[in-house]
């Protein structure tokens, strides 16, 4: 079964510092792929950054890294140089596993509240 | 065009009403989504079709009732919902590979009374 943890309800970070949001994952998949993303207010999901499982660099996308290490299972999201506008849910996502069809899942965290202060 | 639009954006319906929500998207992709997404929780699934057929039924209430007409649109059809159905419904599409992420809709907010 996969699953994905992410074990802080909520972060502070003040305006133009950074911040790490922390996902470890669970998989037997040897192929899956590993996402980030941004949930405003308004309900929109917002994706932010793909790792993929055979990777050798971790991804970035402008502000946005992605801190892989597969043998800890671990694919941390790092925001550089917050602004106010980063305040939103943050969700860890997985895409693996398959079904009969073919069809991949995608399977989210629990979520990091951010709050960038002023 | 990276956009996937749901209408409408907000749904207020009683328990004996029948309504239905909308998604469309304009980028050829063949997997779709619907997501029940309760206050301060992750989105749930509820079902995935890949190449216009049922791929996957999170054993949803057949209350809800998923249909896609074609290879860009996908509709949810509600019935006899309860209190607790009410949520954000969340489409979203993408490729079929694992290498590749969903795009997802602003959602519909549907209030069940």
């Amino acid at each position: 079964a996969q699953k994905i943890t992410q074990t802080q309800p909520g972060m502070f970070v003040q305006e133009k510092e950074a911040v790490t949001l922390d996902c470890t994952y669970d998989t037997s998949d040897p192929s899956y792929g590993l996402f980030w993303y941004k949930q405003p207010s308004s309900g929109e999901m917002i994706f932010l950054i793909y790792q993929g499982s055979y990777d050798q660099q971790n991804a970035t996308e402008g502000r946005y890294s992605l801190n892989f290490q597969k043998a800890r299972k671990s694919a941390n999201l790092v925001i550089s140089a917050s602004q106010l506008g980063d305040s939103a849910m943050y969700f860890c996502a997985m895409r693996g596993g398959i079904s009969t069809s073919g069809t991949y899942k995608y399977i989210f965290g629990t979520g990091t509240r951010l709050k960038v202060l002023a | 065009d990276t956009e996937v639009t749901q209408t409408p954006k907000h749904l207020v319906m009683g328990m004996t009403n029948k309504k239905s929500l909308k998604c469309e998207q304009h980028m050829g992709h063949r997997a779709m989504y619907w997501y029940k997404q309760k206050a301060k929780k992750p989105p749930e699934l509820m079902f995935v079709y890949s190449y216009e057929k049922l791929s996957i039924n999170e054993s949803v209430p057949s209350r809800f009732s998923p249909e896609c007409p074609n290879s860009s649109l996908l509709n949810l059809h509600l019935h006899a919902l309860q209190p607790e159905d009410s949520a954000l419904y969340l489409c979203a599409s993408s490729h079929r590979g694992v290498a590749t992420e969903a795009f997802f809709g602003q959602g519909t907010r549907l209030t069940v009374v």
